[in-house]
């Protein structure tokens, strides 16, 4: 079995200081593991993905994450957050097969001036 | 290429009435699957399809359809809408070989609203 677990359901930072996203998973497999963000009435961007090779991810607009296998986290983060970053994020789980991709319940991140 | 192209954009239905939203998956592409997003329970698997065949399904009840063309568009229906139905819903596509162990691409949703 598989689930995710976004620990924060809002996080509040302010422009130019570091973004940290948490997320436990748990996973019966070797799982890939994602990042989406999603901006109002959008939908889902790939921001980054980790699929067994190496540990540190690094994704798009200076996002990355880091697998660690011991503490089944693949926490997102970023060194200094843009007011365009502020969206909802979610983690997902994934075997493949879209059944068994199981998405976090969401982190919205507000970003102040 | 073009991405995940969803149609319409925006619908207004009534409680008992059916419909059908359109989703054109990246050139290329033959997996697609459907979910809903809404506030209360986040986002949830309706089905997903693979070469014009349903390979997996959500806990939805049947009112919930779907199916895909041989060109890999895939349509889903609702009848007999309720006002819990009201929700975004996701169109994400994915290559043939790993069905979205490497991810998915979304469209930007259709977003439905019943009153």
């Amino acid at each position: 079995a598989q689930s995710v677990t976004q620990l924060d359901s809002h996080v509040s930072v302010s422009e130019g200081t570091p973004v940290l996203l948490r997320c436990n998973y748990s996973s019966s497999y070797s799982p890939s593991l994602f990042w989406y963000v999603q901006h109002p009435n959008k939908g889902l961007q790939l921001l980054l993905k980790y699929t067994s090779a190496a540990t540190l991810v690094k994704g798009i607009n200076g996002f990355e994450a880091e697998f660690k296998k011991s503490e089944t986290s693949f926490h997102l983060t970023k060194p200094s957050a843009h007011m365009s970053d502020a969206a909802e994020y979610f983690c997902v789980v994934s075997r493949g097969g879209g059944f068994k991709t199981i998405f976090g319940a969401g982190t919205r991140l507000f970003v102040k001036a | 290429k073009a991405g995940v192209t969803q149609t319409p954009r925006y619908l207004i239905k009534t409680r008992g009435q059916q419909v059908t939203l359109s989703c054109s998956p990246i050139s290329g592409h033959r997996s697609v699957s459907w979910y809903q997003q809404t506030p209360g329970q986040g986002l949830q698997f309706l089905f997903e399809y693979f070469s014009e065949t349903q390979r997996n399904k959500g806990n939805f009840p049947g009112r919930f359809s779907g199916r895909q063309f041989s060109n890999s568009r895939s349509e889903m229906n609702v009848s007999t809408l309720e006002l819990g139905d009201s929700a975004l819903y996701l169109c994400a596509s994915s290559s043939d070989l790993d069905r979205g162990r490497y991810g998915y691409t979304f469209g930007s949703g259709t977003r439905l609203t019943v009153v």
